[in-house]
């Protein structure tokens, strides 16, 4: 069973609608928890962290993270072309703080 | 500002030859790292550098070595290449280890025939 799992997509989402992107793990330590996003042929980059239960919101971004039930979400609001990416889970515990990554779920907004 | 600069960009290789990639940061950062990146997989730690002087084996480090030349430079050497390394290589910074802030080179997209 892979640590961190998620579907792969691609997740296809009209311009303008609600984006959901699903992350659950398995290593009950985790402590701190990321999205990162990667532009096709590029190196991913920072959109959110969150570290406690409940949302956290920061723009057109929300993360939602559910220690009990061991998943992290990222919610994408008014979604753009811009957004067509694939989106990066990772999680660290308080033990090791080499991240651990999830393969991505492709993500196309369409116009 | 140039970040985190990666080279090469491409390389072709042929089972057994050896290359060095090489990165270098300018943001000051203590922590570098290198990942590999393979379709349907996520990005998996080769070695890191928590701080200048000293380097750790992350989750896939069999047939790689790695130099921390000083604070900015990090390279990654294969010294005899295989098939199974053919994949994007990664490097990464961060202000220091258990950072939440990766940030990363522009990937060095490696073939080995």
């Amino acid at each position: 069973q892979k640590e961190v799992e998620q579907n792969s997509g691609p997740l296809s989402v009209p311009e303008g609608a609600i984006a959901s992107l699903n992350c659950t793990y398995s290593d009950r330590g985790s402590q701190s928890f990321f999205w990162y996003r990667q532009y096709s042929g590029k190196s991913p980059e920072l959109i959110m962290f969150i570290y406690s239960n409940g949302d956290k919101e920061d723009g057109r971004f929300t993360a939602q993270l559910n220690k009990a039930s061991q998943y992290v979400s990222l919610l994408i609001r008014d979604s753009q072309p811009s957004d067509s990416a694939t989106y990066l889970c990772a999680l660290a515990s308080e033990s090791n703080y080499q991240l651990i990554w999830g393969a991505g779920t492709k993500l196309i907004i369409k116009p | 500002n140039a970040g985190v600069t990666q080279t090469p960009k491409f390389q072709v290789l042929k089972t057994g030859q050896s290359m060095t990639l090489q990165c270098a940061q300018d943001m000051n950062h203590n922590s570098m790292y290198w990942y590999r990146q393979d379709p349907g997989m996520g990005l998996r730690l080769i070695y890191y550098s928590a701080s200048e002087g000293t380097t750790d084996k992350g989750e896939v480090p069999n047939g790689y070595n790695v130099s921390r030349l000083n604070k900015r430079e990090f390279s990654l050497r294969l010294e005899s290449a295989a098939p199974s390394q053919t994949s994007v290589y990664f490097c990464a910074s961060s202000e220091q280890a258990g950072s939440e802030k990766l940030f990363f080179g522009s990937g060095t997209q490696l073939s080995v025939l």
